[in-house]
């Protein structure tokens, strides 16, 4: 079936930090969207990136479509970063099926 | 414009209980979607809607129902409640489908004693 595996599944950072956050999928996709679940349990989207590069203040996302990965980057930590960071994929028959999660904790 | 709403947000059901959620979007929609969230185990899509009146399976179907009579509400029922469902249920909605932009309901708690 279709898999979608992110790493690390967990990361400590001090804040004013960077990370990146990796998303692997196992097939061509339609679409692919990361997530932002903040400490309450909302679910916001962040990027909406089949392919290439977007940018939105300290966060940035690649999608390699043909290498089956697209990265988060967060830049400059700060501690409302916390929460876990999902990636999403879709498929042909409008499927949208989630990763396991990157659960990230900014440290003070 | 209030965007994805679910009904209720909480709820505690004994096992054999039988229950219905209720998902609702005024953005004018064509695509539905049910998700269940567990501790370590992201979220898993239950059951899909392409628009009114159909309905298709997910990953983890069994156990649920659903149905779109109206585009803008999309229900999830549990027929026989067992401790297994005990989870955190999304609903999400997007204008065309997997290509694009997806929004998310404030989720409902479910706990089966």
């Amino acid at each position: 079936g279709i898999q979608v595996e992110q790493s690390p599944p967990d990361l400590i950072l001090q804040e004013g930090a960077n990370s990146t956050l990796r998303c692997n999928f196992s097939d061509s996709v339609n679409n692919l969207q990361w997530f932002h679940q903040n400490p309450w349990g909302q679910l916001i989207n962040l990027f909406y990136i089949p392919s290439g590069t977007k940018q939105n203040g300290r966060l940035s996302a690649t999608t390699v479509a043909t290498e089956r990965y697209s990265l988060l980057y967060i830049s400059s930590s700060q501690t409302t970063d916390s929460g876990v960071y999902f990636c999403a994929v879709s498929y042909w028959d409008d499927k949208i099926i989630f990763g396991k999660g990157t659960r990230l904790h900014i440290l003070p | 414009n209030a965007g994805v709403t679910q009904t209720p947000k909480f709820r505690v059901l004994k096992t054999g209980q039988s229950m219905t959620l209720l998902c609702a979007q005024d953005m004018n929609h064509e695509y539905m979607y049910w998700y269940r969230q567990d501790p370590g185990m992201g979220l898993r899509l239950i059951h899909y809607s392409v628009g009114e009146g159909t309905t298709a399976k997910g990953e983890v179907p069994d156990g649920y129902n659903v149905s779109r009579l109206k585009k803008q509400n999309f229900l999830l029922g549990l027929e026989s409640a067992a401790p297994s469902q005990t989870s955190v249920y999304f609903c999400a909605s997007t204008l065309g489908g997997g290509i694009d932009t997806q929004y998310f309901g404030p989720g409902t708690r479910l706990t089966v004693l």
